[in-house]
């Protein structure tokens, strides 16, 4: 297993544009997460799956953004009209139930220009 | 919510010191992992420690749930230890993390 992956490792968009990120867990895990983190802070926690169910979100993630886990395997993370505010590491988490050991990919870092 | 408290933000040492590194809950959690941030933005994971205490090498770390801290103890350092460290709580679903300790390892 090659742990979790995300794909762009880095995206430069105007702002306005959307931008789609997209996550590939390890491949027996139940759950998904992403965070998001900002420079100088820890990351912070914006949506999870159970499967393919999103079952919680974060006020962090306005109506601009949305999240799909299609079949519970791989998950994508859209933005739309992006701001400068949403210039941040995106990064995604899978663990195999809610408790267990959480593990990271190496994240999306996104840049409004 | 729950907040996460870490200790000390910042810390320099010179090659062979060794630290110790505080994490502090303001509710009960139910599981705490520490991780060494890469400086590529990648976070590895050093432990799953929800309670008791755990050695890998030069590093191990103690969870005291009932008085919800952590600690991490980091020995003999190397410059290669240098980075941010996070400690994360599980809370709810989802895990919450302290703003980080950034170690800088002098040669």
């Amino acid at each position: 297993d090659t742990g979790v992956s995300q794909d762009p490792r880095h995206k430069i968009t105007k702002r306005g544009q959307n931008v789609t990120f997209r996550c590939d867990p390890i491949s027996e895990h139940n759950r998904l997460y992403w965070y998001r983190q900002t420079l100088g802070q820890g990351p912070e926690f914006l949506t999870y799956f159970q499967n393919e169910a999103q079952l919680e979100k974060s006020r962090l993630l306005s109506d601009r953004f949305s999240a799909e886990r299609p079949k519970g395997s791989f998950s994508t993370l859209e933005i739309q009209r992006t701001e400068q505010g949403d210039s941040a590491m995106y990064l995604c988490a899978s663990s195999l139930v809610g408790d267990a050991e959480a593990f990271f990919g190496q994240g999306t870092r996104l840049t409004v220009v | 919510g729950i907040q996460v408290e870490q200790s000390p933000p910042d810390l320099i040492l010179q090659e062979g010191a060794n630290s110790t590194l505080r994490c502090n809950f303001s509710d009960s959690v139910n599981n705490l992992q520490w991780f060494h941030q890469n400086p590529w933005g990648q976070l590895i994971n050093l432990f799953y420690i929800p309670s008791g205490t755990k050695q890998n090498g030069r590093l191990s770390a103690t969870t005291v749930a009932t008085e919800r801290y952590s600690l991490l103890y980091i020995s003999s350092s190397q410059t290669t230890d240098s980075g941010v460290y996070f400690c994360a709580g599980g809370y709810g679903n989802k895990l919450v993390f302290g703003a980080g300790t950034i170690l800088r390892v002098k040669s």
